[in-house]
């Protein structure tokens, strides 16, 4: 079945405008991750979601940073004025809740490059 | 959550198995192991779990030793496309809390598959 989808799959922007990044999970995941990835780094979480609770926000690395789902589903993230320090892979991932939120299933990413 | 060791790098002849181990000396009862692969410009792929008994899927097996403290993912007939960087982590059972569920990743091993 098709995976999780990301768009765009690349995204220059100037410094200072806002981005917007969607990613469409696979059916029926309830739980929807967002991560970024420097160049040659490890995972950062961003925010996650999981059914209608309420979001956990704690790696959100700053109030520049927000996103929201839609009915469940479709997920946006936006970063407000964007600095250089933002540019890395953000990369989103779903899965199934109970018992299976460690697989992950990860879309291609987008890569944002803030000039 | 407990801390994984894993070799840096390790290569591989195509079509021969390829062992990738990993230590988790200090894992505790209720966490499981889990396998990624990350292959170059691509999101994270989820690959295998398990708790303590081995396991096996259409990717690969886990085996996990007796006293939990190491285990080895193997590749039973490595392809050049499974060149990639390889992740194990320890995480709690998966139950529903989010902040639980996010992933970090390690330094991995870096597996090279060679003709």
């Amino acid at each position: 079945g098709a995976g999780v989808s990301q768009s765009p799959s690349n995204k220059v922007t100037e410094k200072g405008k806002d981005v917007e990044l969607r990613c469409d999970p696979i059916s029926g995941h309830t739980a929807l991750y967002w991560y970024r990835q420097s160049l040659g780094q490890g995972l950062e979480f961003l925010i996650y979601f999981q059914g209608n609770s309420a979001p956990d926000k704690s790696g959100l690395p700053s109030d520049r940073f927000s996103a929201e789902r839609t009915g469940g589903s479709v997920s946006t993230l936006t970063i407000q004025r964007t600095q250089q320090e933002d540019s890395a892979v953000y990369l989103c991932a779903s899965s199934l809740a109970w018992g299976k939120l460690y697989e992950q299933y990860f879309g291609p990413g987008t890569r944002l490059t803030v000039t | 959550d407990a801390k994984t060791t894993q070799p840096p790098s390790m290569d591989c002849a195509e079509g021969r198995a390829a062992n990738l181990p990993c230590n988790h000396s200090t894992i505790s009862g209720n966490e499981y192991v889990y396998w990624y692969r990350q292959i170059h410009s691509q999101g994270p792929q989820y690959i295998i779990h398990g708790l303590k008994n081995n396991e096996t899927n259409e990717m690969a097996s886990l085996i996990i030793t007796e006293d939990r403290k190491s285990s080895t993912l193997i590749l039973p007939h490595a392809t050049l496309r499974d060149t990639a960087v390889y992740y194990c982590i320890v995480r709690v059972a998966p139950i529903d809390t989010g902040t639980a569920s996010k992933l970090t990743f390690g330094t991995g091993t870096r597996l090279q598959v060679t003709l």
